[in-house]
């Protein structure tokens, strides 16, 4: 069964520090893709990143990117210099080729200290 | 260009009633996505829709149901409200996967709550 794990419900960061977001996911369909969301208190979710599983390199936006380590099957969100607008809730997502749904983690909410 | 609309961004039903929610995507994109949101059960796919056909369904009982317009707009309906129904809905649209796109934007929201 498909599953997307994070670990860290809540943590704190100082401002300016990069941060790291654990993401793990369990699929046996070789084809899927992997996407970081943003919720802030607002609730509008924001598209942040996405991974193909057959992309050769790792995925930047801007101040995002994502640590995909296929092996280990881990999609860990990398946020540099962090701000404090970034404190929010962060979503990992996984679609399958073969389910074609996404699933999503239960998220990890992060506190930007000034 | 406008983002994704969703109306109403509040609403409060009883138990037992129907309710319809509404979902207008970006201009272009033919794809739309639902998904129920709860502290409990957090995010969960409810159905999306392309070009006016059902692609997808999340395991969620016969209540929930939706449909999707030639123009894209999308409503989605959940009949004989449960309590447990209470949770922020989201609508999320996108060209599509058979564009090659796999970003969604996200609407606001609509909370339901049911009393």
């Amino acid at each position: 069964a498909q599953k997307i794990t994070q670990t860290q419900p809540g943590m704190f960061v100082q401002e300016k520090e990069a941060v790291t977001l654990d993401c793990t996911y369990d699929t046996s369909d070789p084809s899927y893709g992997l996407f970081w969301y943003k919720q802030p208190s607002s609730g509008e979710m924001i598209f942040l990143i996405y991974q193909g599983s057959y992309d050769q390199q790792n995925a930047t936006e801007g101040r995002y990117s994502l640590n995909f380590q296929k092996a280990r099957k881990s999609a860990n969100l990398v946020i540099s210099a962090s701000q404090l607008g970034d404190s929010a809730m962060y979503f990992c997502a996984m679609r399958t080729n073969r389910d074609d749904k996404i699933i999503f983690g239960k998220g990890t909410r992060l506190h930007i200290l000034p | 260009k406008a983002g994704v609309t969703q109306t109403p961004r509040y609403l409060i039903k009883t138990r037992g009633q129907q309710v319809t929610l509404s979902c207008s995507p970006i201009s272009g994109h033919r794809s739309v996505s639902w998904y129920q949101q709860t502290p409990g059960q957090g995010l969960q796919f409810l159905f999306e829709y392309f070009s006016e056909t059902q692609r997808n369904k999340g395991n969620f009982p016969g209540r929930f149901s939706g449909r999707q317009f030639s123009n894209s707009r999308s409503e989605m309906n959940v009949s004989t409200l449960e309590l447990g129904d209470s949770a922020l809905y989201l609508c999320a649209s996108s060209l599509g996967r058979l564009a090659g796109v796999e970003e969604q934007y996200f609407g606001p929201g609509t909370r339901l709550t049911v009393t």
